[in-house]
């Protein structure tokens, strides 16, 4: 049972360059996240879903969109990368219900820096 | 603005004795709390949380505490362990912004042998 996989984890990109992180989770789970988490800082949610087709804005938004065309993939794309979006990405998934969506199981992260 | 504070990077233990992690937050709305518990190159995993209509939750070497007059909440670890080696992040949902978790800056807890 692999759980949350993301990939790639490491990534190189030059501002201007667009890229797209991909979240997969096995566990059949109808709540998706992205997080970032820069040096020094707690985990920041960027985007969500709630089910497959829908998406949902976080706390920091801006610069990202995202993609939930099938319940066990989400996708996260950068599409012009800037040096402040170079951060540690972070994707989780969890069950649906008012305490259940709160235990989310969290992918390995990617690290991404924009030169 | 920080709504949850963990004012403590860092924080170095004794193996066997306990450990005691803090964590303040700002937005009444909260209403469920959580412990995530993440160790380097890794995703943070769950650790233990409470719901705000308990003032307690304990499982194995593990207890939260909840004081909601003082908005402060405490993860008691022992005995602590050198496994427990990691940085522990307070979270907090409900806050009536969108569903997903509003997390603290972290604390390393080191468990020296």
């Amino acid at each position: 049972n692999a759980g949350v996989t993301q990939t790639p984890k490491f990534r190189v990109l030059k501002t201007g360059q667009s890229m797209t992180l991909l979240c997969a989770q096995d566990m059949n789970h109808e709540y998706m996240y992205w997080y970032r988490q820069d040096p020094g800082m707690g985990l920041r949610l960027i985007h969500y879903s709630v089910g497959e087709g829908t998406t949902a804005k976080g706390e920091v938004p801006d610069g990202y969109n995202v993609s939930r065309l099938k319940k066990q993939n989400f996708l996260l794309g950068l599409e012009s990368a800037a040096p402040s979006q170079t951060s540690v990405y972070f994707c989780a998934s969890s069950y649906v219900g008012a305490e259940a969506k709160n235990i989310q199981y969290f992918g390995a992260g990617t690290r991404l820096s924009v030169l | 603005d920080q709504q949850v504070k963990q004012n403590s990077p860092s924080l170095s233990v004794q193996e066997g004795r306990i450990s005691i992690l803090n964590c303040d937050y700002t937005n009444s709305m909260f209403d469920y709390f959580l412990w995530y518990k993440k160790y380097p190159a890794e995703g943070p995993t769950f650790l233990i949380s409470i719901s705000s209509i308990k003032d307690k939750n304990e499982d194995g070497r593990f207890t939260v505490f909840l004081n909601k007059s003082a908005k402060h909440l405490s993860l008691h670890i022992v005995p602590s362990q050198p496994g427990d080696s990691a940085v522990y992040f307070c979270a907090a949902s409900g806050g009536g912004g969108a569903d997903g978790l509003t997390f603290g800056k972290g604390t390393h807890l080191i468990i020296q042998p």
